[in-house]
């Protein structure tokens, strides 16, 4: 599955932006409204940091508890599109943030990424 | 939350050589662990996991093995193309999480 992110940039703490991942391509007879996706985060220099999961049909979502309450996932499965609106945001959430295909049970690992896509909140 | 620790956080090694990565996790996570390779600029690739399963397509000179706490990476003789940072991850819970990372360089 190929996945593209977008949605990038810079923005001022307190504000808003909303980032999103095209997906294309049948994994194992699934396409993407059938799994779970993911979004994975990487501070510049740093190390990679598991940010958010959603299921198929947006009944289940689960957030790292350094975003609850500021970033909710969502998806759009006519559109084969995964979005990830960040609210609120901190100097500390600056990153590449990543796309990430789960599987049909779950999103524990991730064999498909996208390139990524910069997010730059200053202070 | 459950910690991820790798050690050593930088490797420096030879081609041919034989090289060892470790991952410790806080509480025991049974199999449930996942080993990345990230190149600078790149997406991480999925090498192994479920502790020992080798990803599609990863060459077999990589291997994992360990369960409950602790965990290796190894890579039987290393190649140009290793020189890069490797991640262990857990799974199986809420939340997911990594290691700091281990950089292989020359």
């Amino acid at each position: 599955m190929q996945l593209v992110e977008s949605g990038g940039g810079l923005v001022q703490a307190g504000g808003s932006l909303r980032v999103s991942c095209a997906a294309s391509g049948v994994v194992s007879g699934f396409t993407f409204s059938g799994l779970w996706m993911s979004w994975v985060r990487q501070a510049p220099g740093r190390g990679l940091e598991w940010v958010a999961n959603i299921n198929q049909d947006g009944t289940k979502r689960y957030y790292v508890d350094s975003v609850k309450g500021r970033f909710t996932i969502s998806r759009d499965n006519a559109k084969n599109s995964l979005f990830l609106q960040m609210d609120s945001l901190r100097g500390e959430d600056t990153a590449l943030y990543f796309c990430a295909r789960g599987g049909t049970d779950s999103s524990w690992y991730w064999v498909d990424w996208g390139q990524g896509t910069l997010v730059t909140v200053s202070s | 939350d459950i910690q991820m620790t790798q050690s050593p956080s930088t490797l420096s090694a030879s081609v041919g050589d034989r090289v060892t990565i470790t991952c410790r996790a806080s509480q025991t996570i049974s199999s449930w662990l996942a080993w990345y390779q990230q190149k600078p600029g790149k997406a991480p690739k999925l090498l192994i996991h479920d502790a020992y399963n080798l990803g599609s397509g990863v060459p077999s000179r990589f291997s994992g093995s360990g369960s409950g706490t602790e965990f290796t990476l190894t890579i039987s003789s290393l190649q140009p193309d290793d020189f890069a940072t490797y991640y262990c991850q857990r799974y199986i819970s809420y939340p997911i999480t990594f290691g700091g990372g281990t950089k292989v360089d020359i």
